[in-house]
């Protein structure tokens, strides 16, 4: 079945480390996208890309970074710098121009 | 830049009464809208999607909702609730330039059903 797969569904991490979210799909979709989700507050755009070995920062990009390096995969570090990084972490993609979008079981990250 | 705005944050309807979500946007062109759900600990799920043509639009589990340009705002409602539709619910407009398609979400309305 064609999808999203976000790994792991939940991650702890200690403060100061930098950790990895993964986001792999098999729907051949171009772009993809990274959210933050914390309560009350919807959905906030971290980053973005349109295609191979491109991306953008979305919203509230400072303390995360991504690669895409294969058109399936698209990974998140949050890092250090990230002030406060507890939160729960969709990805999601969709077929270059066309602004539907396809959403991931989600990573809740805490931070201990 | 686009904007979504979802007044009401929760709501409570008993099972078979109907529901209407309230969604207003701001966008300067023809936007792409849409409603999704979620469950708890969930990802999204897609309701329905308007893009042009027919301001009325049918979704998936009986939802529907209508784009009114004059109020730039695009409900969303069902004519009886089931149990099963209590969720949280965003409303989202797409914007889609030369160089990158992107969705800005509300804030949510939580659905509360009671039996």
């Amino acid at each position: 079945d064609g999808g999203i797969t976000q790994s792991p569904k939940y991650l702890f991490r200690k403060e100061g480390q930098n950790v990895t979210l993964s986001c792999e799909q098999n729907l051949n979709h171009d772009a993809m996208y990274w959210y933050r989700q914390d309560p009350g507050q919807g959905l906030r755009l971290i980053y973005y890309s349109q295609i191979v070995n491109d991306f953008q920062k979305g919203d509230i990009a400072e303390g995360y970074s991504v690669s895409r390096e294969k058109k399936e995969s698209f990974p998140l570090t949050v890092t250090s710098a990230q002030k406060n990084p507890t939160a729960f972490y969709l990805c999601a993609s969709s077929i270059w121009g066309v602004t539907e979008a396809f959403f991931g079981q989600g990573t809740r990250l805490t931070v201990v | 830049a686009q904007s979504v705005t979802q007044p009401d944050i929760h709501i409570t309807v008993s099972e078979g009464a109907s529901l209407e979500l309230r969604c207003n946007y701001s966008y300067g062109a023809t936007p792409y809208l849409f409603w999704y759900v979620q469950s708890p600990g969930q990802g999204l799920q897609l309701l329905l999607k308007y893009f042009s043509g027919d301001t009325l639009v049918q979704g998936i589990k009986g939802f529907e909702a209508e784009f009114k340009r004059s109020q730039s705002s695009f409900n969303l409602r069902k004519p009886s609730v089931h149990w099963s539709d209590a969720a949280e619910d965003f409303c989202a407009v797409g914007a889609h330039t030369g160089t990158a398609s992107k969705l800005t979400f509300g804030t949510g309305t939580r659905l509360q059903v009671t039996l």
